[in-house]
């Protein structure tokens, strides 16, 4: 059974389209944590919520940490080729300096 | 800052050899973590160290598995005997006291023939 689960597992889209994502548990986390990993590549963080409710913008990235911290979205507005590759998230149970959970991961293609 | 470095980058090893990985953790990360992420699935939690203190290991770092920070400052991974299902992306991380974002590294991918 995974802690976290990331859906959906694949998604291809056309460049300019906006899409959702979502990472899902039934635990409580202190913080979680979304990474953009590249083929061969380590991930590369995007962004840290650590309270309840809390809405994160990066650029055309939108973050949301659920009310009760189980669970986040990805908000991708007019998607771009370069925002292709595979989105992980990542959950620290017991506070700060834990181990992570990590979801499968989504594929996200944008194709021009 | 100039990131958390791996080496080797890669590494291709016969079934039955010793390998060992390195990793250079951002300075004054006082925490590195190890995990390992094979193909289509998130990185799992391996072992961790505060300083050069293990704190904690995963029963997925099984007896042939090693894991150092000798100083504080680097840390080794070494597995003995290696096995093909022990081929794999080795990542490391780290973060400082009180931080919740960890910082990963490149990766190190064995492949085990």
């Amino acid at each position: 059974t995974q802690l976290l689960e990331q859906s959906p597992q694949f998604l291809s889209i056309q460049e300019g389209e906006n899409l959702t994502v979502y990472c899902n548990s039934s635990s409580v986390f202190s913080s979680l944590q979304w990474y953009r990993q590249e083929p061969g590549e380590g991930p590369v963080l995007l962004v840290t919520v650590v309270t309840g409710g809390e809405v994160k913008k990066l650029k055309r990235l939108t973050f949301q940490f659920g009310d009760a911290r189980k669970d986040s979205s990805l908000h991708i507005t007019a998607a771009q080729p370069g925002d292709t590759g595979l989105y992980l998230c990542a959950g620290a149970l017991t506070g700060a300096n834990s181990k992570l959970t990590f979801g499968k991961g989504i594929t996200l293609s944008v194709r021009p | 800052d100039t990131g958390v470095s791996q080496d080797p980058r890669h590494k291709i090893t016969k079934r039955g050899q010793n390998v060992t990985f390195r990793c250079d953790p951002i300075s004054e990360h006082n925490r590195l973590y190890w995990y390992r992420q094979t193909l289509g699935q998130g990185p799992e939690f391996l072992t961790y160290f505060q300083n050069e203190a293990q704190l904690e290991k995963s029963r997925l770092l099984s007896d042939r598995f090693s894991a150092e920070r000798p100083k504080g400052s680097f840390s080794t991974l070494e597995i003995q005997r290696t096995e093909q299902g022990d081929s794999a992306m080795y990542l490391c991380a780290s973060n400082r006291r009180g931080g919740e974002t960890q910082y990963f590294g490149p990766g190190t991918r064995l492949l085990v023939l």
